[in-house]
Formats: structure tokens, sequence, C-alpha cells
């Protein structure tokens, strides 16, 4: 069975430019969760989607927004980037108590 | 509210022992233990439900107790793969996102 999927692996954007990161669940997990992991700290909570729905949001401002289509897949977007922005974006999916992690994608912001 | 976990850092060498504590000020429903090796995606090791059981998973093992607060993951006889950072992450029921502490740093070396 296919793990979780991130696209792309690596992303280079310039300050002020939007960027799309997306991630596909595990077949039939229906929550998606977006943490970002910045250089040499935890995992933040950024997003969880859940049967197309936003169910809560972590203390990030509204420029990092997302989405989830139909199929489950899930859009993150990140609006105006900044330098502090550059991190390793983590995507992840449940389908009850357990989340498994996608292997991320890493956003550098020049 | 974010987890705490101790020690920070621990530096093993081949086949000693090592115990990474993680205690929250909020009550407990399951704490879900994670590796992470440099530049890779957290792994899943084990989820603890509420209950005070615990879990095994060949030399790794880790308990819950849920009128403290807290768990503990323990590494028997550690070996060089077992380097990595460890995280633990608490959740509520249902899918609600887990809130993940800072991270335990494990060296394992020769």
């Amino acid at each position: 069975e296919a793990g979780v999927t991130q696209s792309p692996t690596h992303l280079i954007k310039t300050r002020g430019q939007q960027a799309t990161l997306r991630c596909s669940p595990i077949s039939g997990h229906t929550s998606v969760y977006w943490y970002q992991q910045a250089l040499g700290l935890g995992l933040q909570f950024l997003l969880w989607y859940d049967e197309g729905e936003e169910r809560n949001r972590g203390n990030f401002p509204p420029r990092f927004s997302g989405r989830q289509f139909p199929n489950y897949s899930s859009e993150l977007n990140v609006n105006a980037l900044e330098l502090e922005d550059s991190a390793l974006y983590l995507c992840a999916s449940s389908l009850g108590p357990q989340t498994y992690f996608g292997p991320g994608t890493r956003l550098t912001v020049t | 509210q974010q987890p705490v976990q101790s020690p920070q850092a621990v530096i093993l060498r081949e086949g000693e022992d090592a115990v990474i504590n993680c205690s929250s000020s909020k009550a407990l429903y399951s704490v879900h233990w994670y590796r992470q090796k440099h530049g890779e995606a957290p792994v899943f090791l084990m989820i603890l439900l509420k209950g005070g059981e615990q879990k095994g998973h060949e030399k790794i093992s880790a308990s819950f107790n849920e009128k403290k607060q807290q768990s503990s993951l323990y590494l028997t006889a550690s070996q060089l793969s077992y380097s990595g950072t460890y995280f633990c992450g608490t959740g509520n029921s249902g899918n609600t996102p887990l809130v993940f502490g800072k991270g335990t740093r494990l060296s394992v070396i020769a």
C-alpha cells in the first residue's frame, strides 16, 4: 500500500512569491494535516482538513491556506513568501488514531 | 499545549539504554512516538492510548501514565540505527491534530 506522497520534493522561491505544495494521503484516509518544521525546530501544526473541510488551523497567518479535494488529496498555498517560511513542510494523513507522515517538501525562500 | 520532552539530547554508546520522557500539562488521550532521521520524514513507532498500558517494538517500548500525564520511551541495548530525533505527539479523541514536543536528539556511537 502506498504511503503519503508529497510533491515537489524541493521548491525554491523568492520573497513575495507564492508556493503551492501538494499531498496525497494513504488510500482511504480522509484526514490530512500539514505541519511546518523549520530548521532545528519541532513540528508546528498548520492546517487540518477532513472530508473536504478545514477543521482547524494552527497559529499561522492567513497567507497560509489550503484545500482538500474530493479524492482527499490536499494542497497547501503560501502567499507573499517570507524568508522565515523556509522549512520542511510535512503532510500527514490518518483514518483513526494513527498518523502517518509523507516525505515532505523542502521550501527555500531566497 | 505543547508537551515537554526531556532530555533535549543524549549520547549513547552501542548497547546502552536510554529513557525519553514526555509530559503534558493537560489530560492526555493518546501519546504517539515518532523517530526522525536527518532529512527524512518522521516514522511512526507506536501509539499509546489512555489506560496506563505499555507497548513494545523489538527493543523499544513505551509506557503511558494517565494520572501523571506523561509517557516514557525506553530504548534498550541501543543500536546505531536508533540515532535520530524522537518526538512525542499528544492527541485527543478522534482525528484531532497531534501536538508535538520539541524532540529529543539521540546519538548512538560505536
